[in-house]
């Protein structure tokens, strides 16, 4: 079984404070990296899809940087809001089928 | 939208009943995966299967098994259901396109989970 971990384990911000966590992974072997939001009560989400070292995605305030040769890949926050409160998830891919996930980091945004 | 369901979002069996969980998908996906997830461990991949009657082990397959017939449906089973079981349920299901002598990544799309209870 592959290891693939994120800190910190839960997280409480106040609104507007910027935050990041972190997913580290195997650095060989690499296929791809995921990352997801997961409400409560909902489905996982699809935030980013990363495959190349040096990735950055961005989507609003969040934005996501991938240095496969180092295995990790940050998750950023900026300007946090109460709706963004979820446990954000991170998967490593190892081939085109299967998938690893972290145990994921819980966000609570504070009003 | 990309739809995927499960056919219960709870469910209740007695230990060694013999449990079906559904799962389906509209957008033609190729890939499709069950995990579970319990408290502190995260999602689990159980199995996943990246062509109708094909089937791959996860990392904890054991006391599961899986049937893709057609490629919009893949079934979870537990043959005699135990109190360990006990857990939520989440079908995905994802592209697998490869193109250009390059696979291509695409991500997964989860139904809404099934919650087991095996007493």
């Amino acid at each position: 079984i592959l290891n693939v971990e994120q800190s910190p384990q839960s997280l409480h911000v106040q609104e507007g404070d910027s935050t990041n966590f972190t997913c580290s992974f195997p650095s060989s072997n690499f296929y791809a990296l995921h990352w997801y939001r997961w409400e409560t009560a909902k489905s996982p989400e699809a935030l980013f899809v990363m495959t190349l070292n040096g990735d950055e995605k961005k989507k609003g305030r969040i934005s996501a940087t991938l240095n496969t040769k180092e295995g990790y890949s940050y998750l950023y926050i900026k300007g946090s809001q109460p709706e963004d409160s979820a446990t954000y998830l991170c998967a490593f891919i190892l081939n085109a089928g299967k998938s690893t996930f972290g145990d994921g980091t819980t966000l609570t945004v504070k009003p | 939208d990309v739809k995927v369901t499960q056919s219960s979002r709870y469910l209740v069996k007695r230990t060694g009943e013999k449990v079906f969980l559904e799962c389906v998908q509209d957008m033609d996906h190729e890939n499709m995966f069950w995990y579970r997830q319990d408290p502190g461990l995260g999602l689990r991949l159980i199995y996943f299967s990246y062509d109708v009657k094909m089937k791959e082990k996860g990392d904890i397959p054991e006391g599961y098994s899986v049937s893709r017939e057609k490629k919009e449906r893949f079934s979870l089973i537990l043959e005699s259901a135990s109190t360990n079981q006990t857990s939520m349920y989440l079908c995905a299901s994802s592209y697998y396109y490869r193109g250009k002598g390059e696979s291509t990544r695409y991500e997964q799309y989860f139904g809404p989970g099934t919650r087991l209870t095996v007493t």
